[in-house]
C-alpha cells in the first residue's frame, strides 16, 4: 500500500485566495482525520470522518475552513479566503479503527500564505 | 486548554545513554496513550502505545511507562542511537480521537 497520500506537498498562496488540500487515505481505512501542526499548538485535530461522514468538526478554526469526503478514497480541506495565520503544515491521517496503533499519517502539506 | 502536555521542548542525550521523554495529561477519559516519532518533512509515525489498564509496555529499545494516579507517562529509549534524533509526540485517545502534545525535539549526540 502506498500509504496516505497528500497533495500538494507545498503550497504558497496570496492572502485572500482559495486553497484546497487533498488526501487519499489507505484503502479499507474507515476513519480519516485532518490535523494542523504549528509551533505554538503542536498537532491540532481539525475534523474527522467515519465512513465518509463528518463526525466532529469542532476543531475547525473558522467558517473559512471546510472539509469534504465525497467517497472512501478522497478528501479535501478548503480554506477560503486564506490568511497569513493559516500558514502551517496540514496533515491527513487514516485509521481502520481500534486506536491501539493510532493513525497512519501522510507526509503533510506545507501551506504558506503571504 | 492543552489536555496533553510535553513541557520539555528539547532534549539532548549522548549516544548509548538513556533518553527519557515525559508527558502529562489531564483527561481521565483517555483509554490509550501513544508515542509518535517525526522526522523533518515527513508525517508522524507510530512508535509504541500503552493501554490505560497497564503500567508498562516494552518494544525493543523502547519502553513506555504509565502512572495513572499522576496522569503521567514517559518514553524510555535505551540505548539511544543517532537515528533516534527526531521530534517525539505524545498522544492520548478518547472517543475515536487522538489528542497530541506539542512535541519534544530529541537530539542524540555522537
Amino acid at each position: 500500500d502506498a500509504g496516505v497520500i497528500q497533495s500538494p506537498r507545498h503550497e504558497v498562496t496570496e492572502m485572500g485566495q482559495e486553497v484546497t488540500l487533498r488526501c487519499k487515505p489507505i484503502s479499507g481505512h474507515d476513519y480519516l482525520f485532518w490535523y494542523r501542526q504549528t509551533m505554538m499548538r503542536g498537532l491540532e485535530l481539525l475534523i474527522y470522518f467515519n465512513n465518509n461522514v463528518p463526525i466532529d468538526d469542532s476543531g475547525m478554526p473558522e467558517d473559512r475552513f471546510s472539509a469534504k469526503m465525497p467517497n472512501a478514497s478522497f478528501s479535501t480541506l478548503k480554506i477560503q479566503p486564506s490568511e497569513p495565520r493559516d500558514s502551517a503544515v496540514y496533515f491527513c491521517a487514516s485509521s481502520p479503527g481500534g486506536f491501539s496503533k493510532g493513525y497512519t499519517f501522510g507526509s503533510g502539506t506545507r501551506l504558506t500564505v503571504v | 486548554d492543552q489536555q496533553v502536555k510535553q513541557n520539555s521542548p528539547s532534549l539532548s542525550v549522548q549516544e548509548g545513554r538513556i533518553s527519557i521523554l515525559n508527558c502529562d495529561y489531564t483527561n481521565s477519559m483517555f483509554d490509550y496513550f501513544l508515542w509518535y516519532k517525526k522526522y523533518p518533512a515527513e508525517g508522524p509515525t507510530f512508535l509504541i502505545s500503552i493501554s490505560s489498564i497497564k503500567d508498562k509496555n516494552e518494544d525493543g529499545r523502547f519502553t513506555v511507562f504509565l502512572n495513572k494516579s499522576a496522569k503521567h507517562l514517559s518514553l524510555h529509549i535505551v540505548p539511544s542511537q543517532p537515528g533516534d534524533s527526531a521530534v517525539y509526540f505524545c498522544a492520548a485517545s478518547a472517543f475515536e480521537k487522538l489528542t497530541f502534545g506539542t512535541g519534544t525535539r530529541l537530539t542524540i549526540i555522537p
